[in-house]
């Protein structure tokens, strides 16, 4: 079984700043991928980033970038120059290949930009 | 708005009660997914569709919860005999093939 591991609940950031938000993760699995979703309030969860287990190089997505570290099963999100609209409930997730959307979440963490 | 659509947005329901949520997803994509959120927890995978088949069911977390998919556009998940413990958000995902999932705002239940 896979198992995700947020251990931030909570966490807040100013306006401009940056701030990382941490996830592990176990499982047995050699090939498969990892993903940051945001959640904003009373909306529907967005993609932010993707990652796929092969790739040594970190993705990134404008402001956002991960550090991927397979040995260690760590994946943590990097949001800098941080925006009001980064508030949110942010779910680090896993999917086995071949699996197609079928995520294993973690519990998340609650994002606050404080301006 | 051509995003995923899900009916209603609240449910309340009076424990025993039978209950069904309709999504329609994007219009292209052929696979469609059902999770569930309880409070405090991330969404946990029910089971997914492509087209009109239903090519994982084993994560339904009980025979009370059956979901369809007849025409392999709207799909609907129902829950029979409902309990408290039923209620959470239910979070509908569409996609094409293995692509990115777009998620819909969810149908929240409560059970009385």
């Amino acid at each position: 079984a896979q198992t995700v591991t947020q251990s931030q609940p909570e966490m807040s950031v100013q306006e401009a700043e940056t701030v990382t938000l941490s996830c592990t993760y176990d499982t047995s699995e050699s090939n498969y991928y990892l993903f940051w979703y945001k959640q904003p309030p009373s909306r529907q969860m967005i993609l932010v980033i993707r990652q796929e287990a092969y790739k040594q190089q970190n993705a990134t997505e404008n402001r956002f970038s991960v550090n991927f570290q397979k040995a260690a099963k760590s994946f943590s999100l990097k949001i800098s120059d941080s925006q009001l609209g980064d508030t949110a409930m942010y779910f680090c997730a896993f999917m086995k290949h071949g699996t197609g959307n079928q995520f294993y979440f973690g519990t998340g963490t609650s994002l606050t930009v404080i301006p | 708005d051509t995003g995923v659509s899900q009916d209603p947005r609240h449910k309340i329901t009076k424990r025993g009660q039978n209950v069904t949520f309709r999504c329609d997803p994007i219009s292209e994509h052929n696979r469609l997914y059902w999770y569930r959120q309880t409070l405090g927890q991330g969404p946990e995978f029910l089971t997914y569709f492509q087209n009109e088949a239903q090519l994982e069911k084993s994560r339904l977390l009980s025979d009370r919860f059956s979901a369809e998919r007849p025409k392999g556009s709207f799909s609907t998940l129902e829950i029979q005999r409902t309990e408290q413990g039923d209620s959470a958000m239910y979070l509908c995902a569409s996609s094409i093939l293995n692509t990115e999932a777009f998620f819909g705002q969810g149908t929240r239940l409560t059970v009385v």
